[in-house]
């Protein structure tokens, strides 16, 4: 019964290659966030989707591109993947907009070498 | 650049003791300001959430705002072993222009450690 869940848990590729990280929630939520936390533990917003529909982008790489096919899922996908792109990206959801308490998945943690 | 500050720490509390963590915030329009809690190789939990409105106390935790001087503060009472984590401080922004949405941003956190 996990609320909000991501795969993979672990990715590791090679520079150049494309990767997907899928996350779906069960929560009835309407809202669906993409985080990256970095090396430092600082953690920044790159999406967010509400309904289907994208509200929030945050000054991402253009490689960065999220898809919703439906309310309980946002996906993330990612071209041409640089060592840079090494981080933890983790999927949220809420019931509303960002005044509203959001709930993360477990982490996707993505190692580029 | 709206902006969300915590002393990154570390923070040391006797087991027993009121750990006190403290968040500072630029952005006076912001009215949701939230604590997660983040175990080492975990993900953020919500522990708590107050709205502009007051403080809040649940169980061991109370969360205190102070819109004046613009942060919050997050108390934990009898601190335990198991408290031992980094806290992170979420609070809503609106942009600085037109451009932009709301969003959630969050301080860089602060280690708190409990000594058994």
């Amino acid at each position: 019964d996990t609320a909000v869940s991501q795969t993979p848990k672990y990715l590791v590729t090679q520079m150049g290659n494309d990767k997907s990280i899928k996350c779906e929630q069960n929560l009835g939520h309407d809202t669906m966030y993409w985080y990256k936390q970095d090396s430092k533990k600082f953690l920044k917003i790159m999406f967010s989707y509400n309904n289907k529909e994208l509200i929030i982008n945050e000054t991402v790489p253009n490689r960065f591109s999220p898809k919703s096919p439906d309310k309980a899922h946002l996906n993330l996908h990612i071209n041409s993947l640089e060592l840079g792109d090494s981080a933890v990206y983790f999927c949220a959801s809420s019931t509303g907009d960002t005044s509203y308490e959001q709930y993360f998945g477990p982490g996707t943690r993505l190692t580029v070498t | 650049q709206k902006e969300v500050e915590q002393n990154s720490g570390p923070l040391s509390v006797p087991e027993g003791a009121i750990a006190s963590l403290n968040c500072t915030y630029s952005d006076r329009g912001s009215q949701s300001f939230f604590w997660y809690r983040q175990y080492s190789g975990k993900s953020p939990e919500l522990i708590m959430f107050i709205y502009s409105n007051g403080d809040k106390e649940d169980g061991r935790f109370t969360a205190q705002l102070n819109k004046a001087s613009q942060y919050v503060s997050l108390l934990i009472r009898d601190s335990q072993p198991s408290d031992s984590a980094t806290y992170l401080c979420a609070v809503n922004t609106y942009p600085l222009s037109n451009f932009g949405n709301e969003k959630l941003t969050f301080g860089t956190g602060t280690r708190l450690t409990i000594i058994p």
